[in-house]
C-alpha cells in the first residue's frame, strides 16, 4: 500500500461546477498537507496549506482535512477552463520532506 | 522578485554518463530540495540542503548527490546514468526560519537518458 493514494483520473466536468478532489494516507505522522497544481510538464504551484485537522478557504479553493479518517479534500468552486491541470496532493511530518500522490489530471469542458 | 530558477530546461544524456543540474532558490530561501518526477507520477523526495549540508535524503542510491553553495544556490549530480532516470527534476525552496512547509518549486529540468 502506497503512504498517498490519489485517483490519476482523468476527471472530466463541465464549466461552472463544483469540483472535488481528494486523497487518503497512511502514515499518522503527517501533520501538514498541501495542495499543487502543476501544469503539463511545469513545476508545481502552490495553492493551498493546511496544518493538521479543519477546512481552509480561499477565493474558489476549500482545502479540508480529516486525520482521523486520514482522508484530505480539495473543493473548486466555479470552476474555469484555466483550472485544466494536475492537482498534487502533498503532506509531511515537517521533519522529512513532501510525499505526493500521483496527481488528478482535470478536464473543465468549456 | 525571481522565484526558484533550474537549468538547464532540458537535457540529453546515454547510459553511463554523468549530469549535473543547477538551482537557484527564491529571494529569502535558505533551503533548497530536490525531487525526481517520472512521466505520470508525482514528485519523489531525493534530498534536502540547509547550510551546505545534507539534511535529510529520500530512498534514492548513492548515485545521486547534491551541493549546496554559500549563496544558498544548488547542484544535484547524478552518476552513471540509467535509462530510469529520465524524469524532470524539480528544486524546491523555503526559508527554514519560517515553521512551515511551504514549498516552492521551480519549472525543472527535463533529464533524458538514451
Amino acid at each position: 500500500q502506497k503512504e498517498v493514494e490519489q485517483d490519476p483520473g482523468p476527471l472530466s466536468v463541465p464549466e461552472g461546477a463544483i469540483v472535488s478532489l481528494n486523497c487518503t494516507y497512511s502514515n499518522s505522522a503527517f501533520q501538514y498537507f498541501m495542495w499543487y497544481r502543476q501544469y503539463s510538464r511545469k513545476g508545481p504551484e502552490l495553492l493551498m496549506y493546511t496544518y493538521s485537522s479543519g477546512n481552509k478557504e480561499d477565493g474558489r479553493f476549500t482545502a479540508q482535512v480529516d486525520k482521523s479518517s486520514k482522508y484530505i479534500s480539495l473543493f473548486i468552486r466555479d470552476s474555469q477552463p484555466s483550472d485544466s491541470a494536475t492537482y498534487l496532493c502533498a503532506m509531511t511530518g515537517g521533519a522529512d520532506g513532501l510525499t505526493f500522490g500521483k496527481g488528478t489530471h482535470l478536464i473543465i469542458q468549456p | 522578485d525571481a522565484g526558484v530558477t533550474q537549468s538547464p530546461t532540458h537535457l540529453i544524456k546515454t547510459r553511463g554518463q554523468q549530469v549535473t543540474l543547477r538551482c537557484s532558490p527564491k529571494s529569502g530561501h535558505d533551503t533548497v530540495s530536490w525531487y525526481q518526477q517520472a512521466l505520470g507520477q508525482g514528485p519523489q523526495f531525493i534530498f534536502q540542503y540547509y547550510e551546505e549540508e545534507e539534511r535529510q535524503r529520500g530512498n534514492f542510491p548513492d548515485r545521486f548527490s547534491g551541493h549546496q553553495f554559500p549563496n544558498y544556490s544548488s547542484e544535484l549530480n547524478v552518476n552513471a546514468l540509467l535509462l530510469g532516470d529520465s524524469a524532470l527534476y524539480l528544486c524546491a525552496s523555503r526559508p527554514q526560519s519560517l515553521v512551515s512547509e511551504k514549498l516552492f518549486f521551480g519549472s525543472g529540468t527535463q533529464l533524458s537518458v538514451l
